[in-house]
């Protein structure tokens, strides 16, 4: 079974520039996260889908940050304009089912972002 | 919401010595609990998990965590390392809102 996928695997942009990351879940997979990890951090949930509706994005900076999942699979994440704070692994990751506590999330290898 | 602690930052350790990473949760409520680890240029990865009934519980590579609810802790534990457990290991917390709250992790480096 493929696991998730996620691109780029590392982005270099200069503050104020703007960038996307795709992910790619699970086949089947309902349910799909966009994490942000800061260095020295655990990830944070920045929004959570189900099939291609919003269930949670109470973290997501939406003031930059805005994420689409228009046909319930691929998901994109944008930052737009980007801060040096951004800088971060951004990871993905999917469950089955509606993310409820019996359901793992598998994550994907994430996409390192350095805002210059 | 519920916060994830946990206790080393930088364990290091060598091959055969037993290890053991603390954890503790801020949550009242029932809880779900997990260990991921992420391995040196790999993903992150679920070790085990604890969602209710036996507080032991084993997972993969030999590792085990211990449910202690009356101390709010969730500590993981191997009783001898090897090379390849160097690793980064989070704890993580499920509570009602169904969100996974990752603790800021500890890495492991096993010395062979």
């Amino acid at each position: 079974e493929a696991g998730v996928a996620q691109s780029p695997r590392y982005k270099i942009i200069e503050k104020r520039q703007s960038v996307a990351f795709w992910c790619n879940p699970i086949s089947g997979h309902a349910t799909l996260y966009w994490y942000q990890q800061i260095l020295g951090q655990g990830p944070k949930l920045l929004i959570q889908f189900q099939n291609n509706g919003v269930v949670d994005d109470s973290q997501l900076p939406k003031d930059r940050f805005s994420a689409e999942r228009l046909k319930g699979v691929d998901s994109t994440l944008k930052i737009q304009p980007a801060k040096l704070e951004d800088s971060a692994v951004y990871l993905c990751a999917s469950t089955s089912g509606g993310g409820g506590p019996s359901y793992e999330q598998y994550f994907g290898p994430g996409t390192r972002l350095t805002v210059t | 919401a519920q916060s994830v602690s946990q206790h080393n930052h930088h364990v290091i350790l060598s091959e055969a010595a037993s290890l053991e990473l603390g954890c503790n949760y801020s949550y009242g409520g029932t809880v779900n609990l997990f260990w991921y680890v992420q391995y040196p240029g790999q993903h992150l990865q679920l070790l085990l998990k604890y969602f209710s009934g036996d507080p032991l519980v084993k997972g993969i590579k030999g590792f085990e965590a211990e449910f202690i609810k009356s101390k709010f802790s969730f500590n993981l534990r191997k009783p001898s390392v090897q090379w390849s457990d160097t690793a980064e290991y989070f704890c993580a917390v499920k509570a009602n809102d169904y969100k996974l709250s990752f603790g800021a992790g500890t890495t492991v480096t096993v010395r062979a």
